[in-house]
């Protein structure tokens, strides 16, 4: 069965710079939603988005922005990257947007700024 | 040094044996909650829900067990194999407002053979 597609798989910054997540959902799913994932922590949400249109905000900085395209998939812009912001983003579909929807999550993307 | 969060608490036993993994939530007005597994390099799974109508759930080898008077949730797994070596966490999604779960902080199961 397909699952959550996420590029890069890794990816390695300097300070200051920029970095683009993309993701690309289960088919059929209209909603998609961020993780960041800090060494044994457990994900923190960021951001979601339901037929393209920004859904639930969480712990996002001003610094990152995100968006749903018309094909469903979602990119995370992360600027001005700082050493703090390294850790696994997850990306995860779900059929629809509702408080029993299973969310599938992708194998995430290591980001790693030095 | 040390950083605090990197020190998950983990729990060892042996292929064969049964595994009680613990969580504790904090909203009262979650009524949602969801265990998840989470392989190393691997992104979270799904493994069982249930509704805070319910006091348990069974799955295929794991049954979720809640508490609504003390906040407490347990996943049970069954006759654990090597291959149940994951950390899992527990999310509760409160009632109302928003559809985002919370995640608890995880447990590492590490099965000996």
């Amino acid at each position: 069965a397909a699952g959550v597609i996420q590029s890069p798989r890794h990816l390695i910054k300097e300070k200051r710079e920029t970095a683009t997540l993309k993701c690309y959902p289960i088919p059929r799913h209209d909603t998609v939603y961020w993780y960041q994932q800090g060494p044994g922590q457990d994900p923190q949400f960021l951001i979601s988005f339901y037929e393209k249109m920004q859904s639930d905000k969480g712990s996002i900085p001003d610094r990152f922005s995100a968006q749903q395209f018309s094909d469903y998939h979602s990119e995370l812009n992360m600027s001005s990257l700082e050493l703090g912001d390294s850790a696994l983003y997850f990306c995860a579909s779900s059929q629809s947007r509702g408080r029993q929807e299973t969310q599938y999550f992708g194998p995430g993307t290591r980001l790693l700024v030095l | 040094g040390e950083s605090v969060g990197l020190h998950l608490p983990t729990l060892s036993v042996q292929e064969g044996d049964n595994s009680i993994i613990n969580c504790a939530y904090s909203n009262s007005a979650s009524d949602y909650f969801i265990w998840y597994k989470q392989e190393s390099g691997k992104g979270p799974q799904f493994i069982i829900d249930i509704r805070s109508n319910m006091d348990k759930r069974q799955g295929q080898r794991v049954t979720v067990l809640l508490n609504k008077t003390v906040k407490h949730l347990s996943l049970q797994i069954a006759a654990t194999q090597p291959g149940d070596s994951a950390v899992y966490f527990c999310a509760e999604t409160p009632s109302g407002g928003s559809y985002i779960p919370t995640f608890g902080r995880g447990t590492s199961l590490i099965v000996h053979p």
